[in-house]
C-alpha cells in the first residue's frame, strides 16, 4: 500500500510569496501531524491533528503558519508572507491514532522549502 | 517533559554489532522510550519502543536498564543500509496531547565503515 504522500518534493519561492504543502496521510490513519527540519538539526513539532478533535497548534512558530485538515484525509500546510528563516524540510507523519496509545508514526520524505 | 541525551556520532564496522546509549535520567514511571530513525533524505521510520523490559523485534534490541535512566538500542549486524540519524524519544501517554506527538532531539550520527 501507499505510505505517506508530500508534494512538491521540492519548492522554491521568494521572501514574501504565501505556499501550500499538501500532504495525503496512509488511508484509514486519524492522526497527522507537521514537523519542520532545519538542515543538520532534529524536527520540531508544528501541529498535530487526530480525527475531529481540535488541533493542537501549539508547536505552530508565529501566525504566518496555518494547516487545515479536512475529515481524516489530505492536510495542507500554509505559510504566509515567506521569509528567509522559513527554508527546511516539512515532514508529514499519520499514525492510525495517538490518544493514549504506541502507535508508530509513518513520515512522508518531506517538502523541501527553500526561500530566496 | 522529561528530555534524553544521546552521543552526537558513532562509528560502527559493517557486520558488526552496534549499541546506541541513551541517558534519560528524569524519566517519569509512565514514559515510554521509542527509538526511530532517519536515513539521508527520508523521513524518521519506527524502529522499537518499551517500557520496562528488554524488546526485540526484526530490526533491533531495546535493552532498557532496571532503573530506567537509561537505554541502549542494539542492531545485531551493523550494514551500509544502517547509516542514520537515530532518536531516543520518550512519550509519556497520560498526556492528553503532548504524549500523542513525539518530541524529537538531536539524536546519534551513525556511520557505518565498510
Amino acid at each position: 500500500g501507499a505510505g505517506v504522500s508530500q508534494s512538491p518534493s521540492n519548492k522554491v519561492t521568494e521572501k514574501g510569496k504565501d505556499v501550500e504543502l499538501r500532504c495525503d496521510p496512509i488511508s484509514g490513519h486519524t492522526a497527522l501531524y507537521w514537523y519542520r527540519q532545519r538542515l543538520g538539526q532534529g524536527l520540531e513539532f508544528l501541529i498535530y491533528f487526530q480525527g475531529n478533535s481540535a488541533p493542537d497548534k501549539s508547536g505552530l512558530p508565529s501566525d504566518r503558519f496555518s494547516a487545515e485538515r479536512t475529515g481524516e484525509s489530505v492536510s495542507t500546510l500554509t505559510i504566509q508572507r515567506t521569509q528567509q528563516e522559513d527554508s527546511a524540510v516539512y515532514l508529514c507523519a499519520s499514525s492510525k491514532r495517538t490518544h493514549r496509545t504506541n502507535e508508530k508514526l509513518f513520515f512522508g520524505s518531506g517538502t523541501q522549502l527553500s526561500v530566496l | 517533559d522529561a528530555k534524553t541525551t544521546q552521543p552526537n556520532s558513532m562509528e560502527s564496522n559493517e557486520e558488526e554489532p552496534v549499541h546506541l546509549p541513551c541517558n534519560h535520567s528524569t524519566i517519569s514511571g509512565t514514559d515510554y522510550i521509542h527509538w526511530y530513525r532517519q536515513l539521508p533524505s527520508q523521513g524518521p521510520e519506527y524502529v522499537i519502543h518499551g517500557l520496562t523490559s528488554n524488546v526485540n523485534n526484526r530490526m533491533a534490541s531495546l535493552a532498557i536498564a532496571e532503573d530506567r535512566k537509561s537505554s541502549t538500542l542494539i542492531l545485531h549486524r551493523a550494514t551500509l543500509r544502517d547509516a542514520a540519524v537515530y532518536y531516543c524519544i520518550l512519550r509519556d501517554l497520560r498526556r492528553e496531547t503532548s504524549g500523542s506527538r513525539l518530541t524529537f532531539g538531536e539524536g546519534t550520527q551513525l556511520t557505518v565503515n565498510p
